[in-house]
């Protein structure tokens, strides 16, 4: 089993369209958990951080369940600019772990 | 100014080659890392660095070597280059660890 999983997509969405991906975890020692977007053919890059209490930055919002071992991304009113690959990513034994990514594309 | 950089940025080499890839960071971090993402898009933690000192070493064969000169900056030789090692090679850094990583533009490697 993958120590990060998510469902690799892709998510085909309208503009303006809200969408959520899911992710989860194996290791429920993880404290630290993020959402990186990646672009074709360049680096990923941090989109947010992702706290217990859950946390939103502008249309984008994570929440984190412990629990379960899973972490979410709400994206709201979806613009063509967030085409791109989401990468789940949580920490395992001092490193980060990073999921292989959801592919979202957002047609007009 | 770039935060995180790489050379070079493409590197198409023949099987058997020694080749070596750069990076620098200006951010002040103590911790740099080398990722591989292959081709299907999965990236995966190759060493890291903490003030000059290797602290991550996962099982990547011997023919990788990295090597930190000082805290900014963290290059990757590889030996005797196959056909496998063909991949997509970012650098990172952050400040202590495991915490907020910023990557560099990416080194493609294509072997022949």
């Amino acid at each position: 089993r993958k120590e990060v999983e998510q469902d690799p997509g892709p998510f085909n969405v309208p503009e303006g369209a809200t969408v959520a991906f899911n992710c989860t975890y194996s290791n429920s020692a993880s404290q630290s958990f993020f959402w990186y977007r990646q672009d074709c053919r360049k680096e990923p890059k941090l989109l947010m951080s992702v706290y217990s209490s859950g946390n939103e930055d502008g249309r984008f919002t994570a929440q984190l369940n412990r629990a379960s071992q899973y972490i979410s991304l709400l994206i709201r009113d979806s613009k063509l600019s967030d085409s791109a690959t989401y990468l789940c990513v949580a920490d395992s034994s001092y490193k980060l772990i990073f999921g292989s990514g959801t592919r979202l594309l957002v047609r007009p | 100014d770039t935060a995180v950089s790489q050379t070079p940025k493409y590197l198409v080499t023949q099987m058997g080659n020694d080749k070596s890839i750069k990076c620098e960071q200006n951010l002040g971090h103590d911790t740099m890392y080398w990722y591989k993402q292959d081709s299907k898009k999965f990236l995966k933690i190759m060493f890291s660095y903490n003030n000059k000192e290797l602290i991550i070493n996962e099982t990547v064969p011997n023919r990788f070597s990295p090597k930190s000169p000082d805290k900014a900056h963290l290059n990757l030789h590889i030996n005797s280059l196959e056909l496998g090692d063909s991949a997509v090679y970012f650098c990172a850094s952050s400040q202590d660890r495991p915490h907020t990583q910023y990557f560099g533009p990416g080194t493609r490697l294509t072997v022949l």
